[in-house]
């Protein structure tokens, strides 16, 4: 699975949107852009996935570069609920079902109030 | 409420001692997966089961093992506890995203092992 690199940490001030990059400049064809978030010590939560074409869920907007060596997790309107830290996973879609997240080290985001 | 649940919530043990995580899945869900989070290295991929079978294998100690049972409830053994072992454990479950790919994870609240 291609590497991804995230800034460690980030402030948003809450009303506003917060944007979350990720770089995975050795993502291969045929993997996937997962986003999850942990908030403080919970289980992560799934947010949204892409391949190639922008997605959007009632949680979030992804926008994946044409190149898809960069991705950008779009949180519209940052609430204090929204503080955690961000996952960037990127994983290539087996046709047995392990896929197995592999976790870095993440985005720190502080919604402040 | 993920759907997912695992006992107990806390576990404190001592060292050398042996102790059993379970999980249950949500409803209709046939992969279970264990990870392990520690503060030195973070969220790491223990093992998954698939309808009873494990399916696949990341960097689980030869001193823990799990198994998955017919009714689909999984559980994660762990002896002759370390220090090092005192982490949060998580199990997710899993429900396929259809044609549009990937498979979203459900997570269960967690374990919290301390071993004194």
């Amino acid at each position: 699975d291609a590497k991804t690199t995230q800034p460690p940490s980030m402030d948003c001030a809450e009303g506003r949107a917060a944007n979350l990059p990720c770089n995975h400049s050795t993502i291969s064809g045929n993997e996937y852009v997962y986003w999850y978030r942990q908030i403080h010590s919970q289980g992560p939560q799934y947010i949204i996935h892409g391949l190639k074409n922008n997605e959007t869920n009632e949680m979030a907007s992804l926008i994946i570069t044409e190149d898809r060596k960069s991705s950008t997790l779009i949180l519209p309107h940052a609430t204090l609920r929204d503080t955690a830290v961000y996952y960037c996973i990127v994983m290539v879609k087996s046709n047995f079902g392990n896929e197995k997240l592999t976790f870095g080290t993440g985005t720190r985001l502080t919604i402040i109030p | 409420d993920s759907g997912v649940t695992q006992t107990p919530k806390h576990l404190i043990t001592a060292t050398g001692q042996r102790v059993t995580l379970r999980c249950s899945p949500r409803s209709g869900d046939l992969s279970v997966y264990w990870y392990q989070q520690s503060l030195d290295q973070g969220l790491q991929f223990l093992i998954q089961y698939y309808n009873g079978e494990e399916r696949a294998k990341g960097n689980i100690l030869e001193r823990f093992s799990a198994q998955q049972f017919p009714d689909l409830h999984s559980e994660l053994n762990l002896s002759s506890l370390e220090l090092g072992d005192s982490a949060l454990y998580f199990c997710a479950s899993s429900v396929d995203l259809g044609a549009g790919g990937g498979i979203e994870q459900f997570f269960g609240p967690g374990t919290r092992l301390t071993v004194l």
